[in-house]
């Protein structure tokens, strides 16, 4: 059965420092979901991703959050400046249509020291 | 501010039993209804749509939603242990899910 997959599954880094988690939907979906959880909180909407370009996000989602698909099969979320609250497990998602299902990833563990 | 309420638990039911959790919704307008579970250090995990009033099973599971209520329930019956998780009841609202803080099950054998 297709599931979405996701790279490394623990980033540890430094304050300040760029991370770039990566995804790989799957393959036949055509929206693609950034979600967050921070430890014992709920999971949180960061942005959504449609035709190469953002269609939704969320207040969390500011100028240090980026997206991209690079390629047919990757879609990538990066940090520019990673601060201490960015420590979080981060899910991809993705979903064939826009009210459709979501199917998640197995979650990035990132730790920001 | 769009919101899904849920009891965050902890639910206790005995092995065999049926559990029953809740979930209210605060957008009249969501039209798309999920139930995920989510083991501890894991990713949500799907377990049931429903987008119409009404009831609707599969196996073990029934997801039952009233639009006028704003309500959607879950109910998992001959509980095992293995049914021990935190369950988000979620709703699509412009293309995004809305998670509820979601409510601890636990199977007591």
């Amino acid at each position: 059965e297709p599931e979405v997959t996701q790279t490394p599954s623990h980033q540890v880094t430094q304050m300040g420092q760029e991370v770039i988690l990566r995804c790989v939907p799957i393959s036949n979906h055509l929206y693609f979901y950034w979600y967050r959880q921070i430890l014992g909180q709920k999971v949180e909407f960061l942005v959504s991703f449609y035709n190469n370009e953002i269609s939704e996000k969320s207040e969390i989602f500011d100028d240090q959050f980026s997206v991209e698909r690079p390629d047919g099969s990757n879609f990538t979320l990066k940090i520019r400046s990673t601060k201490l609250e960015d420590s979080a497990m981060y899910f991809c998602a993705s979903g064939s249509d826009r009210t459709d299902t979501q199917y998640f990833g197995p979650g990035t563990r990132l730790t920001v020291l | 501010q769009k919101e899904v309420e849920q009891n965050s638990g902890p639910l206790s039911v005995p092995e065999g039993a049926i559990a029953s959790l809740n979930c209210t919704y605060s957008d009249r307008g969501s039209q798309s209804f999920f139930w995920y579970r989510q083991y501890s250090g894991k990713s949500p995990e799907l377990i049931m749509f429903i987008y119409s009033n009404g009831d609707k099973e599969d196996g073990r599971f029934t997801a039952q939603l009233n639009k006028a209520s704003q309500y959607v329930s879950l109910l998992i019956r001959d509980s095992q242990p293995s049914d021990s998780a935190t369950y988000l009841c979620a709703v699509i609202w412009a293309s995004k899910i809305i998670f509820g803080s979601g409510t601890r099950l636990s199977i007591r054998p």
